[in-house]
């Protein structure tokens, strides 16, 4: 079954702690992004990474941190620095084509609640 | 520039009706205008996908009409079902990246 793992579904921190959220993805996309939703908002990018060992800052990269060493996985680090990260993550990749439909392919999310 | 309007923020509609979702946006250089369909809990999924070279796209009850020049586009539900009840984002892309901006969402709601 080809697809985007999260994990995991939920997940629970203390102020101050970091945490790193998983994506994997076997779908042998070039592509792969990070994206924020908070309740009844639209996808705010975090970031994107299009190439391994390469990530580009998205709107609102301040307080996270994402690696990129493997073309399957893209994890994502809410630092202590993000001021307000309680919220729902959305992992997605596509491919990259020189002309074509860039459709991406979202994980199921992991909701992270911080207290 | 790089924005994409969406309206309305929420709808209600009764089983069987049609829905109308629409978008507008700025910048002439994008060129793929994806809809995509989220559930409570799930991650997005694309619903349906538009080049600017064809005015309407239809599938199923799914329908994207397009106008290039007024630069807007909208999504159309027909027979509208209560399983059609999910929010709905428009996007939009330039053809020199493959990242999409998006619309701010749709919560439509179905009532039987």
């Amino acid at each position: 079954d080809g697809g985007i793992t999260q994990s995991p579904k939920y997940l629970f921190r203390k102020e101050g702690q970091n945490v790193t959220l998983s994506c994997e993805q076997n779908l042998n996309h070039d592509a792969m992004y990070w994206y924020r939703q908070d309740p009844g908002q639209g996808l705010r990018l975090i970031y994107y990474s299009q190439i391994v060992n390469d990530f580009q800052k998205g709107d609102i990269a301040e307080g996270y941190s994402v690696s990129r060493e493997k073309k399957e996985s893209f994890p994502l680090t809410v630092t202590s620095a993000q001021k307000n990260p309680t919220a729902f993550y959305l992992c997605a990749s596509s491919m990259v084509a020189a002309w074509g439909d860039y459709e991406q392919y979202f994980g199921p999310g992991t909701r992270l609640t911080v207290t | 520039q790089q924005q994409v309007k969406q309206s309305p923020q929420s709808l209600i509609v009764q089983k069987g009706g049609i829905s109308i979702i629409n978008c507008a946006y700025e910048n002439t250089a994008f060129d793929y205008f994806p809809w995509y369909q989220q559930f409570p809990g799930k991650g997005p999924a694309l619903l349906i996908a538009i080049r600017p070279d064809v005015s309407e796209k239809k599938e199923g009850r799914f329908t994207i009409s397009f106008n290039k020049s007024a630069k807007q586009f909208s999504l159309h539900i027909m027979d509208s079902q209560p399983g059609d009840s999910a929010t709905y984002f428009c996007a939009a892309s330039p053809d020199s990246n493959y990242q999409l901006i998006w619309g701010a969402g749709t919560k439509l709601i179905i009532k039987p």
